[in-house]
């Protein structure tokens, strides 16, 4: 049964660092690894999508790693902004087209 | 950008009573899905629904959840006697393929609280 864990939970930064978010599954049999944003009370905004025969995918500030064998993805965003202040959900789709989810990074960018 | 809708936004509910929570997917999508998240807890899958099918369902989706394609544009999840258990963040999601590098788009999402 897949299983993802995300690191850390939360995180508080100041403007400008570039930061890195990591998302974990137990089954490497995954074909795609999505992540999101979630504003508060808000919906699911799709930011990338990396099939399981790619390693990276990059949009922007926002840069997407995948490494199967090691059952392990990064969100990489850099140069941070107050406007990237959000929950940041990683998940992945399997066997089956469901997506199971983690727990979700709650990032804060201070001025 | 088209986008997947829900209605309502909020929905407040008596326990024991039906209701029916709306979506229209993007249009040229085929592949149509509902999660809910209770508050504070992850994303959760409940069914995805393929063809005027039920491709799969989690154990949360009992027999007292129904989906439906009334038409060709909307998307519907009834939950036919409601419980306090029940009170999530219901969001749709539609997807132009399976498996094909194609992401999953969600809506904003239902808010439903039961009394």
């Amino acid at each position: 049964k897949q299983e993802v864990t995300q690191i850390p939970a939360a995180l508080s930064v100041p403007e400008g660092e570039n930061l890195v978010l990591n998302c974990s599954f137990t089954d490497s049999a995954i074909y795609n690894l999505q992540w999101f944003r979630q504003d508060p009370g808000k919906g699911l905004t799709s930011l990338l999508l990396i099939q399981s025969s790619q390693r990276e995918q990059t949009s922007g500030r926002l840069n997407a790693s995948l490494d199967k064998s090691s059952g392990r993805s990064t969100l990489y965003i850099a140069a941070s902004q107050p406007g990237d202040s959000a929950t940041y959900l990683c998940a992945g789709e399997g066997d089956t087209d469901k997506l199971i989810f983690g727990t979700g990074t709650r990032l804060q960018v201070f001025p | 950008e088209p986008e997947v809708t829900q209605t309502p936004s909020h929905q407040v509910t008596q326990m024991g009573q039906e209701v029916i929570l709306r979506c229209v997917p993007i249009s040229n999508h085929l592949y149509f899905y509902w999660y809910r998240q209770i508050l504070g807890q992850k994303v959760e899958f409940l069914v995805s629904f393929y063809n005027n099918e039920i491709s799969e369902k989690s154990e949360i989706f009992d027999d007292q959840f129904s989906v439906e394609r009334p038409d060709g544009s909307n998307f519907t999840l009834k939950i036919r006697s409601t419980k306090l258990e029940d009170s999530a963040m219901y969001f749709c999601a539609s997807s132009a393929r399976r498996r094909g590098g194609q992401p999953q788009h969600f809506g904003d999402g239902t808010r439903l609280s039961i009394l």
